[in-house]
């Protein structure tokens, strides 16, 4: 099984800032097979990055990702009031398995 | 507009068995694969398993002996059967379209809880 770690557990930032979110994998990921996701309470998480770098439909560009191997990366350039939510990423080995999650919360 | 959405009954009692329904509505079950994904509450998403429609499935390790999922194309439709289930198992249960490398929709979740 592969283990996916991400830090920070909690992030704290005010909106216009930078967020940058890790994710540490225990043995190496082909990049096709990482994505990330966005979920706020209440809510199903909704599909943010695939393959490592590219945005989903309908995703705003200030959400990137990159990464290879063991180490990838979400950032989202400049947060908007709506970014404040929990991310989780997430691979494919030969099953699925997610992070613990980043929470992203108002400084 | 690709619609999933889970029924089923929200409380078990241990020991018997989860059963949840997904139906699906603006694709059609035979065009993708699958998926169950649980998250208990305040915990990180887990994957279950998923379905191809000609009845592949393929099941994370840690329940493989407990789920059984099956897909009904008449109906549109695909389901989870949890056997066993104890307190550990209370989580919201989310049905989701799977490409074989993400999850690209989602019910909007089921809150199935354990307990006598």
């Amino acid at each position: 099984e592969i283990v996916l770690t991400q830090s920070p557990g909690t992030l704290s930032l005010s909106p216009g800032e930078r967020a940058t979110l890790s994710c540490r994998a225990s043995r190496s990921v082909g990049s096709a097979f990482l994505a990330w996701y966005q979920q706020k309470p209440g809510q199903a998480p909704r599909l943010l990055i695939y393959g490592a770098s590219n945005r989903a439909t309908g995703i705003p560009e200030r959400f990137s990702g990159s990464g290879s191997g063991t180490d990838f990366t979400l950032t989202i350039s400049r947060l908007e009031p709506e970014d404040f939510a929990v991310y989780y990423c997430q691979q494919y080995g030969s099953f699925y398995t997610f992070g613990q999650g980043t929470k992203v919360e108002i400084k | 507009q690709v619609q999933l959405q889970e029924s089923g009954p929200g409380l078990v009692k241990p020991s018997e068995t989860l059963s949840l329904t997904c139906t699906v509505s603006g694709d059609l079950i035979s065009n993708h694969y699958w998926t169950w994904i649980r998250q208990p509450p305040g915990k990180t998403l887990e994957w279950i398993g998923y379905i191809h429609y000609s009845g592949s499935t393929n099941y994370n390790p840690s329940c493989k002996s407990r789920v059984t999922i099956s897909v009904d194309t008449s109906k549109n439709q695909f389901s989870l059967r949890l056997s066993s289930v104890t307190a550990a198992d209370t989580a919201v249960y989310y049905c989701a379209r799977d490409d074989g490398i993400k999850f690209d929709y989602w019910g909007q979740g089921s809150l199935v809880t354990v307990s006598s």
